[in-house]
């Protein structure tokens, strides 16, 4: 069992939609979450980053941690065309250490 | 913040020829500093990190090698490529003792 599953999509969406992006992992000592959009061609940008279990918002944007289910999740709402990137998720155990990276969804949100 | 540096940002190189890609980091001090390899559909693969000027950490053995000279600059070599070197090298950097990777713009390699 890899250590962080994403469903690498593609995942196409209209205007407007509400978009869930997922990650599932197995190791429970992971206790630091973050979220990455990638363009093409670019490198991966921090849009959300959690500690340990619980709902975090930014704007549009929110973040979710289930550690009880080994389960994580990006909320879009409202989604746009601009958001339409690659999402990877990450985590780690110990603050400072290497990040986990999921393969990334790739999201396509028509206008 | 913190503003990565890498370059070039593009790179064709025929096979057994060197490598040195650099990257450099404005806005932080003492920083965790990352080098990843990302080939298309296989994720971010982490190749070197280094806590310190001169302590490097390999995750992968393959034929390249990491080096930081400076405590903001952070190098990886090769002496001869292979064809598998091909894909988007990103440089990424932490504060000490955090977790909030900011990565640089990458630099994509070409193998022939």
């Amino acid at each position: 069992q890899k250590e962080v599953e994403q469903d690498p999509g593609p995942l196409s969406v209209p205007e407007g939609a509400i978009v869930s992006l997922n990650c599932t992992y197995s190791n429970s000592a992971f206790q630091y979450f973050m979220w990455y959009r990638q363009y093409s061609r670019k490198g991966p940008e921090l849009l959300m980053y959690t500690y340990s279990s619980g709902n975090k918002e930014d704007g549009r944007f929110t973040a979710q941690v289930d550690k009880s289910s080994k389960y994580i999740s990006l909320f879009i709402r409202d989604s746009q065309p601009s958001d339409s990137a690659t999402y990877l998720c990450a985590m780690s155990a110990r603050a400072g250490t290497a990040l986990i990276f999921g393969k990334g969804t790739t999201l396509s949100v028509s206008s | 913040s913190q503003t990565i540096h890498q370059w070039p940002a593009t790179l064709v190189q025929p096979v057994g020829s060197p490598l040195s890609l650099e990257c450099t980091v404005e806005g932080t001090s003492n920083p965790n500093l990352y080098w990843y390899r990302q080939a298309a559909g296989r994720g971010l693969q982490l190749l070197f990190y280094s806590v310190g000027i001169g302590q490097i950490s390999s995750e992968v053995p393959q034929n390249l090698s990491a080096s930081r000279p400076q405590d903001r600059q952070f190098i990886l070599s090769s002496k001869k490529l292979l064809l598998s070197d091909s894909g988007f090298y990103l440089c990424a950097s932490t504060r000490n003792s955090y977790n909030e990777q900011f990565f640089g713009p990458g630099t994509r390699l070409t193998v022939l």
